[in-house]
């Protein structure tokens, strides 16, 4: 069992949509929690961190967070062509990070 | 967000030879710093984990005397790939830990790259 899951996508929405993107994660003593874009040919980009139950919103960004599922979303408003891209969901426990293989966003103007 | 430079942004290489990548975090103190692979499509794979003034711990598989790590300050942690072959060739990417205001934070930010290709 992987430490973190992401659905691969593609997935598919069009401009001005809400896309949403889903990591789960199996160790329950898990801390800290980021999403990351990741351009073709780039590095990650830090989006969003959140570090407890609840929503933390940011821009268009929202990012949730449940503990008791262990489970992380990642929720974009107003979606752009320039959001697509690669979205990587990252886990930290104790200085240890673990990364999602990552969901490919495509937005569709 | 916290700025990690990367140098250089890309080498090509002979087969054989040795080759530094760098690592600084710009404006800010790293204590940990990561060293990660990507293959193309593929997602990040982390090689080791680098403290400032202690050996760096790699993960699983990654062969320390070819990856040879050093995070000899703060703000610097260079990886050197030793005797480079072509199945070397990748995207390398490094990431420093930011402490935050009052140490706790645990987010990561990543230099831009260094794309490998031995020829």
């Amino acid at each position: 069992q992987k430490e973190v899951e992401q659905n691969s996508g593609p997935l598919s929405v069009p401009e001005g949509a809400i896309a949403s993107l889903n990591c789960t994660y199996s160790d329950r003593g898990s801390q800290s929690f980021f999403w990351y874009r990741q351009y073709s040919g780039k590095s990650p980009e830090l989006i969003m961190s959140i570090y407890s139950n609840g929503d933390k919103e940011d821009g268009r960004f929202t990012a949730q967070l449940n503990k008791a599922s262990q489970y992380v979303s990642l929720l974009i408003r107003d979606s752009q062509p320039s959001d697509s891209a690669t979205y990587l969901c990252a886990v930290n426990n104790f200085n240890k990070f673990y990364f999602g293989s990552g969901t490919k966003l495509n937005v569709k103007p | 967000g916290a700025v990690v430079s990367q140098h250089p942004s890309r080498v090509i290489c002979k087969s054989g030879t040795s080759v530094k990548i760098e690592c600084r975090s710009l404006d800010f103190q790293a204590t940990t710093m990561f060293w990660y692979r990507q293959f193309p499509k593929q997602s990040l794979m982390l090689m080791a984990t680098s403290n400032e003034g202690s050996k760096a711990t790699y993960e699983q598989g990654v062969e320390k005397d070819k990856f040879l790590i050093n995070h000899a300050s703060l703000t610097l942690s260079t990886l050197t790939v030793t005797s480079a072959h072509p199945e070397d060739s990748s995207f390398y990417i490094c990431s420093a830990r930011f402490p935050g205001l009052a140490g706790g934070s645990n987010e990561q930010f990543f230099g831009p790259g260094t794309r490998l290709t031995v020829l």
